[in-house]
């Protein structure tokens, strides 16, 4: 089945501490990015990757860190989390390979809590 | 730049009556439109598309939205509305200028009164 596969997908943790939040493709996308969610302000782009070794950050990319090293997997790290960064994060793929974007699939989301 | 607005918050409908949720973008070149639902403690599906082909475009359960170009607005809607429409709608705008760019409106809440 193709799927966007993100984990885990509840989490709570302290300032401070270092986490990573996985997402795994298996639909061969070149187009992979992360969002997140808050109440009134829709979904705002963390960072995006267009194809592997290639990543850029989009509109709140501070505190965040990502890496493409295959183009299955694409890791959200928070390396030193913050409360305000308590929120409900979403990892997509795109079949995007011309620059005209067509259809984004999104995993299940990631429920993070920072206290 | 491109942006999109979503006009309403909350929509809230009596089931079996239309349902009309309002989205005004802009955008420097040709968009691409699309409108998103999320329910309740799930992901989000893509409801329709719109990519520079007919103008009224049809999606799943029912859903249709009309591009319009002189009005810069993508509204969604549905002649009839049932109990499992209730989700939160996203309306996402992206245009060739800035493909990686994909902005997502704030979300409109559909609640189906009985």
């Amino acid at each position: 089945e193709a799927q966007v596969t993100q984990n885990p997908r509840y989490l709570i943790t302290v300032t401070g501490k270092k986490l990573t939040v996985t997402c795994s493709q298996n639909m061969n996308h070149e187009y992979m990015s992360w969002y997140r969610q808050d109440p009134g302000l829709g979904l705002r782009q963390i960072y995006y990757s267009m194809n592997v070794e290639v990543t850029d950050k989009g509109d709140v990319p501070e505190g965040y860190k990502v890496s493409r090293k295959e183009k299955r997997n694409f890791p959200l790290i928070l390396e030193s989390p913050s409360p305000n960064q308590t929120s409900l994060y979403f990892c997509a793929s795109s079949p995007q390979g011309a620059r005209r974007f067509t259809e984004a699939f999104f995993g299940q989301g990631t429920r993070l809590t920072v206290v | 730049a491109q942006s999109v607005t979503q006009l309403d918050s909350h929509v809230s409908v009596s089931e079996g009556t239309p349902v009309l949720l309002r989205c005004n973008y802009s955008s420097s070149y040709s968009p691409s439109l699309f409108w998103y639902v999320q329910h309740p403690n799930k992901g989000l599906q893509l409801l329709l598309k719109y990519t520079s082909a007919a103008t009224l475009v049809k999606g799943i359960n029912g859903f249709e939205a009309e591009f319009k170009k002189s009005e810069t607005s993508f509204h969604l809607t549905k002649p009839s509305a049932h109990m499992s429409d209730a989700a939160e709608y996203f309306c996402v705008v992206s245009d060739y200028s800035s493909a990686s760019k994909i902005i997502f409106g704030s979300g409109t809440r559909l609640s189906i009164r009985p």
